[in-house]
This record gives structure tokens, sequence and C-alpha cells, in this order.
């Protein structure tokens, strides 16, 4: 079975920290992707990756940083949070498809990081 | 327009009745699509993929309708169990010729006895 972990369930931090979200996947998959999901909302993507050291923006990126250095690992990264960051952290990671086109194949989540910034 | 939209519901149905949702989209040009469940408080999980030519997995078929640009999930002989929230999924274009996938806001489903 593919595993995502992430580093916390539950997170609370204050205005202005640097918060660090680390996601993890045991199942060599090249694709990885961090979202927010929010009431009302849904899921939203933040940013996401096709491979080591490549990012690319989602739909909500402000605010946010990423890293992946290792094919396994990616890390979500805010800078200076705020108390509208406050949310649900989902990541997901999939195989990457077939083509240049790089159509998507299914995505495994991890069980998501509840961030509550005061 | 939002890219990928959903009736949020919630659908409140008895057991045993069936129950159909859609997710319209607005790019003809997406590709891949799938329908995934989320129960409260946990992750969402792949339920189907949907195909052109439809698919079916037991009580659950979901069909692409490319031309009015919509997919629906079918889902027979309803039980408790299948009280959740379904989210679509469409991967529309992007710049460099990838496709980034969105989501639809979840249709809620309450099933009772």
């Amino acid at each position: 079975d593919v595993k995502v972990t992430q580093s916390s369930r539950y997170l609370v931090k204050r205005t202005g920290e640097k918060v660090f979200l680390e996601c993890v996947q045991d199942m060599d998959h090249e694709n990885m992707f961090w979202y927010r999901q929010d009431p009302g909302l849904g899921l939203r993507l933040i940013y996401f990756s096709y491979d080591v050291k490549m990012k690319e923006k989602g739909d909500i990126p402000e605010g946010y940083s990423v890293s992946r250095e290792k094919k396994e690992r990616f890390s979500l990264i805010l800078e200076s949070a705020s108390t509208n960051q406050t949310s649900m952290y989902l990541c997901a990671s999939s195989l990457l498809g077939l083509g240049g086109g790089r159509l998507l194949d299914e995505q495994y989540f991890g069980p998501g990081t509840r961030l509550t910034v005061t | 327009r939002k890219e990928v939209e959903q009736d949020p519901g919630p659908f409140n149905v008895p057991e045993g009745a069936t129950v159909a949702f859609n997710c319209t989209y607005s790019n003809s040009a997406s590709q891949s699509f799938f329908w995934y469940r989320q129960d409260c408080r946990k992750e969402p999980k792949l339920l189907m993929s949907v195909y052109s030519s439809g698919n079916e997995d037991g009580r659950f078929t979901a069909q692409l309708n490319r031309a009015s640009q919509y997919i629906s999930l079918l889902i027979r002989d309803s039980k408790l169990s299948d009280s959740a929230t379904y989210l679509c999924v469409v991967n529309p274009p992007a710049s460099g010729g990838s496709y980034i996938p969105t989501f639809g806001r979840g249709t809620s489903l309450i099933v009772h006895p």
C-alpha cells in the first residue's frame, strides 16, 4: 500500500513564526502536491512538484514556498505565518502519467495537518 | 465561473435509494477525471476513475460526457456507510504542457435508515 505521511496531525503556531510542514511518501512517486482545505472552499492547490528540485505554483501560492530536495519528501514552508493560513493542509503524491502531457494518475493523500495560527 | 462545479447538497436519502451527482467543468481540453470520497475529518481517497466509455464498480457507476462537459456518479442501493463527501477532480491543461488537478468543492451525501 502507498503510504503518505505528514509530520504533524495538529500544529499551533503564532503569527509571524516560520512554519515547516513535512510530507514523505514511500512509493517512489514522481508527483507531489500540497493543498489546503477550508469549509465551503474545498481543496485548493498551493504548490506541486513533478521532480526533485522542481516546483510549480498552484492556485494559491502566495505566502507559501516549497522544497523538494529528495524524491520522497516535499516540504511546505510558511515564511511568516498569518491567521488566514489557519487551515487543514493535505499532502498528496501520484505517479507521473504517460507522455509529455503529464496526465495525472490517481493521487494518494496523507492524513492532513490541522494548523492553527494565533 | 469556477472551473469545476458541484452541487454541495446535502443529499439526504434513505437506505436503498439510488442517488446521482453531477460535476461540470469549464475547460473542454481537460483530461483525467476522478471521483474521490472523503469521510469526516479524513483525507480524500480515490473512489473511481472516469472514462468516456463509462465504468462500473459494484453499486457505483461513473460516466463522462465530453460534449456537455460533465461527469456523473451514480450510487445504487445506498448504504449507511456511503455517507460521505464526494469530490470530483478534473485536470485542465496549464502552461508548460502539464495538467493541474482541480477539485470540486464536494457533494455531501447522508444516507439515513
